[in-house]
């Protein structure tokens, strides 16, 4: 299995732009996570999923950011419009069941300039 | 809600020595998951060690352990003959098992570093 798959790597934006991250999570897996880590704030939860339905989003932001998970295989966070301080690495995370630990992508570093 | 505690910011280590890295948490759940991740400087967040509330025998892999005190709400993990390696940020994480709570929760993080 090639993992937890992220993209882009990177991403260098300027203020006000819409930025898209992808993420496809493991096949079979029936939950996905989207956190956010800062060096402030560590690592938070922004939104999850349990069969492609958003559970708890109660940790996004504002309503610049909206995630959907239109199938099994792939999700996307959004921020529209983008701003400096959502400069951060944004992880995408998938589990299996309930009792797992999650298999993480390696992450989205977003610049906002 | 569910917090993780990190105390120790920063541990440093001599190669082929012993380190114990802290962790406690605070929930009111009597059955739930808590996890070790590592985190080198790829960023790339690795699975270090896995264990079951309901399991009193503490897990072990490899060279990684854990001391899982249910009652005093500890997990600390230790890390024996360290190695180069093993330099990166450690997370400790608590993940629940009731309704609405199957999210991992983290700790600030500590750094180690190994010296050679």
């Amino acid at each position: 299995d090639a993992g937890v798959i992220q993209s882009p790597r990177h991403e260098v934006t300027e203020m006000g732009q819409e930025v898209t991250l992808r993420c496809k999570p493991i096949s079979g897996h029936d939950y996905l996570f989207w956190y956010r880590q800062t060096m402030m704030r560590g690592l938070e939860l922004l939104i999850y999923f349990n069969n492609n339905v958003p559970i708890d989003d109660s940790g996004m932001p504002e309503d610049r950011f909206s995630a959907k998970m239109p199938n099994a295989s792939f999700s996307t966070l959004k921020i529209q419009p983008s701003e400096p301080r959502d400069s951060a690495v944004y992880f995408c995370a998938s589990s299996l069941g309930t009792g797992e630990g999650y298999t993480f992508g390696s992450g989205t570093r977003l610049t906002v300039v | 809600a569910q917090t993780v505690t990190q105390s120790q910011p920063e541990m440093s280590v001599q190669e082929a020595e012993t380190v114990t890295l802290s962790c406690t948490y605070d929930t009111s759940e009597s059955d739930y998951y808590l996890f070790w991740y590592k985190q080198p400087p790829s960023r790339q967040m690795i699975l270090v060690i896995r264990q079951e509330a309901y399991k009193q025998q503490n897990a072990t892999e490899n060279r990684f352990s854990v001391n899982f005190q249910k009652a005093a709400k500890s997990f600390s993990l230790k890390i024996s003959d360290s190695q180069l390696g093993d330099a990166a940020m450690y997370f400790c994480a608590y993940r629940g098992t009731g309704a609405g709570s199957y999210q991992l929760t983290f700790g600030k993080g500590t750094k180690l570093s190994v010296i050679p």
